[in-house]
């Protein structure tokens, strides 16, 4: 059955690092769109990172554009977030999760648009000192 | 960004009751929308995507409709395993955005 499991998290200090995986199987991880999001305690559901198949479109959250990095490597079924320069609102249980695609055909025009169905259980980051 | 207006925010309800909840977008998104369901310290799960087509496995009570702006999840006959809480969420444009979420209590 597809599984997503993520590690990496844990306790760092403000401005420090942390590098979050995600590791999938039960499905063709090269030929899927992938997404991270994070909840904060006791907060909603925010999106953070997206990543086609391939790795050649990426999109960022404001709040994390230019201190995380998304990135794959399809030859370990693997999904990573490096995050630097971490701050305390960064404190979140960080989701992977996998994109499914929908189809939709205007005029004859194919559009791909990706929704998450399945969410790995999450890893904890917690930015204190 | 598209701001997406969650509502309500809290709804307590008995077994067997229908319950909506309504999602409200600040642009037009057509059907570019997903429900997902939270238990307390667990992951989402998928209910809906786009907007209406219910996910593999997803329990037939649960339904979703509307397109362009406004959107609704309705449980039919309401169960004790239904309690949590419900975010709609769209991904017709970057930055994806989630609602604020319904928490949804049993009686």
């Amino acid at each position: 059955q597809v599984q997503l499991v993520e590690s990496g998290g844990g306790l760092v200090k403000p401005g420090g690092s942390l590098r979050l995986s995600c590791a999938a199987s039960g499905f063709i991880f090269s030929d899927s769109y992938m997404s991270w999001v994070r909840q904060a305690p006791g907060k909603g559901l925010e999106w953070v990172s997206y990543i086609s198949a391939s790795g050649s479109t990426i999109y960022y959250a404001d709040s994390v554009k230019g201190r995380v990095t998304i990135s794959r490597d399809n030859a370990k079924n693997s999904l990573y977030l490096q995050m630097n320069g971490l701050r305390a609102e960064d404190t979140a249980v960080y989701y992977c999760a996998k994109c499914s695609e929908q189809t939709t055909v205007t005029f004859g025009r194919y559009s791909y648009y990706y929704y998450m169905d399945v969410w790995g259980k999450g890893t904890a980051v917690t930015v204190s000192s | 960004v598209i701001w997406m207006t969650q509502s309500p925010s809290l709804l307590s309800a008995s077994t067997g009751d229908r319950v909506t909840i309504t999602c409200r977008m600040s642009q037009v998104i057509s059907n570019y929308l997903a429900w997902y369901q939270q238990k307390p310290g667990k992951a989402p799960e998928l209910l809906i995507y786009s907007a209406s087509t219910l996910q593999s496995g997803v329990p037939s009570r649960f339904s979703g409709s509307g397109s362009g702006t406004d959107f609704t999840l309705t449980i039919n006959s309401l169960q004790s395993e239904d309690f949590g809480t419900y975010y709609c969420q769209q991904y017709y444009s970057f930055p994806w955005t989630f609602g604020q979420g319904t928490k949804v209590e049993i009686k």
